[in-house]
């Protein structure tokens, strides 16, 4: 299985300052057809995951792009450029290259 | 719009059984693979199992095989999780989710339901 790890575990952000999380994962997330499945996700407290980034770095439909991805391989990285009141949960990386899907262990960011 | 509800969840005894339901709607249901993750109480995330758009193809988590059983009947957008042999490890919520993109079987999950708990305890 493929094992990821996001650091750190938790980070507290002033309103308006940025935020970077990173992602590792045991084997590169880099398909022979070019694609890189390495997705981010956002639990808000009491609510379901939402998908934000897939395929690295292309954000979802409607989220707003003070939210970015980046990485190749192995090594990724989630960037919120200011972070907001509402982005306050528990944030995870998951890969999809091979079953079983795999998440991180989740990093929690909430608001000084 | 898009909307998957989880629906089946509850205290059952270990040893014992219980079937989850997920009730899609608002996209087209025999297009996409559908999946379990589950969420033990104050933990992270675990995927459970995977059936492909026409339910020829299903995958499962070594911490269910042989337990648990995915299953999907397109004719009535419903995908199902017959979970047997139920142990205190597996409580947790469980949430039913699609995948991003059609045909796949392993992808990234875009719509996710409210989810549904189950809690196995005498």
């Amino acid at each position: 299985d493929i094992v990821m790890t996001q650091t750190p575990l938790s980070l507290s952000v002033t309103p308006g300052q940025p935020a970077s999380i990173s992602c590792k994962s045991s084997q590169s997330l880099l398909h022979s057809d070019g694609k890189t499945y390495l997705y981010w996700y956002l639990q808000k407290p009491g609510q379901s995951p939402q998908l934000l980034i897939y395929e690295v770095s292309k954000r979802l439909s409607g989220v707003p792009d003070r939210f970015s991805g980046s990485g190749s391989g192995t090594d990724f990285t989630l960037k919120i450029r200011r972070v907001e009141a509402e982005d306050v949960g528990v944030y995870y990386c998951m890969q999809s290259i091979q079953l079983p899907l795999t998440f991180g262990g989740g990093t929690k960011v909430d608001i000084k | 719009q898009v909307q998957l509800v989880e629906s089946g969840g509850g205290v059952v005894q270990p040893g014992r059984s219980l079937r989850l339901s997920c009730a899609v709607s608002g996209f087209t249901f025999s297009s996409y693979g559908i999946h379990w993750v589950r969420q033990a109480p104050g933990k992270g995330l675990e995927w459970v199992a995977v059936i492909s758009y026409d339910g020829s193809n299903k995958y499962y988590a070594d911490s269910v095989k042989g337990r648990f059983t995915i299953s999907r009947d397109n004719s009535k957008n419903m995908v199902y999780l017959q979970m047997n042999s139920l142990g205190a490890e597996d409580t947790a919520v469980y949430y039913c989710a699609k995948n991003l993109w059609q045909w796949l079987v392993s992808d990234g999950l875009d719509i996710w339901g409210q989810g549904t708990m189950v809690t196995v305890s005498s």
